[in-house]
């Protein structure tokens, strides 16, 4: 099994603050790594995937980077609104399978 | 926009009974996989779907489990004889070309074993 682990279990951030979190997983036999956004009462919302070393993507005021020789990807959040507050999932995926972490829960207080 | 459907939202059953989850995945999707959390657990990984076969499955996923597309457009998981340890959520997700498309996730079966 190959382990993904998340950091922090939870944060919680002002209104307006930056913040981010990691994804940590084995380095060997890297094919893709996922994010998703998991609101409450929702399915895994698509975030990124991420397949090359020194990536990094941007959707909005969300940003992701990827290290695949150390095995870590951040995911940053600029300027936290409380409509961030959800689960934020990563998942390694090599072929066509998949391991996820347990998620990083945000809370952004008005 | 296209989503991936799910049915039923909830499903009841004895301990011992046959369940099958049905799923809608996205029309020219290529890829397909069942997902389950339970509650409190990290989402595991069931089983990949492509070319209407397997691709890939988890420990998990034994002789009580199988997948199916019958009909072009469904995506079914049957589990043959639920176990209380089967009680879940289960999800199916879908993706375009390669398993390095975006997935795209139905809302769930809540599944309870009494």
């Amino acid at each position: 099994i190959l382990n993904v682990e998340q950091s922090p279990q939870s944060l919680h951030v002002q209104e307006g603050d930056s913040t981010n979190f990691t994804c940590s997983f084995p380095s060997s036999n890297f094919y893709a790594l996922h994010w998703y956004r998991w609101e409450t009462a929702k399915s895994p919302e698509a975030l990124f995937v991420m397949t090359l070393n020194g990536d990094e993507k941007k959707k909005g005021r969300i940003s992701a980077t990827l290290n695949t020789k150390e095995g870590y990807s951040y995911l940053y959040i600029k300027g936290s609104q409380p409509e961030d507050s959800a689960t934020y999932l990563c998942a390694r995926n090599t072929g066509n399978q998949f391991y996820f972490g347990t998620g990083t829960s945000l809370t952004v207080i008005p | 926009e296209p989503e991936v459907t799910q049915t039923p939202s909830h499903q009841v059953t004895q301990m011992g009974q046959e369940v099958i989850l049905r799923c809608v995945p996205i029309s020219n999707h290529l890829y397909f996989y069942w997902y389950r959390q339970i509650l409190g657990q990290k989402v595991e990984f069931l089983v990949s779907f492509y070319n209407n076969e397997i691709s890939e499955k988890s420990e998990i996923f034994d002789d009580q489990f199988s997948v199916e597309r019958p009909d072009g457009s469904n995506f079914t998981l049957k589990i043959r004889s639920t176990k209380l340890e089967d009680s879940a959520m289960y999800f199916c997700a879908s993706s375009g070309l390669s398993s390095r498309n975006e997935q795209f996730f139905g809302p769930g079966t809540r599944l309870t074993v009494l």
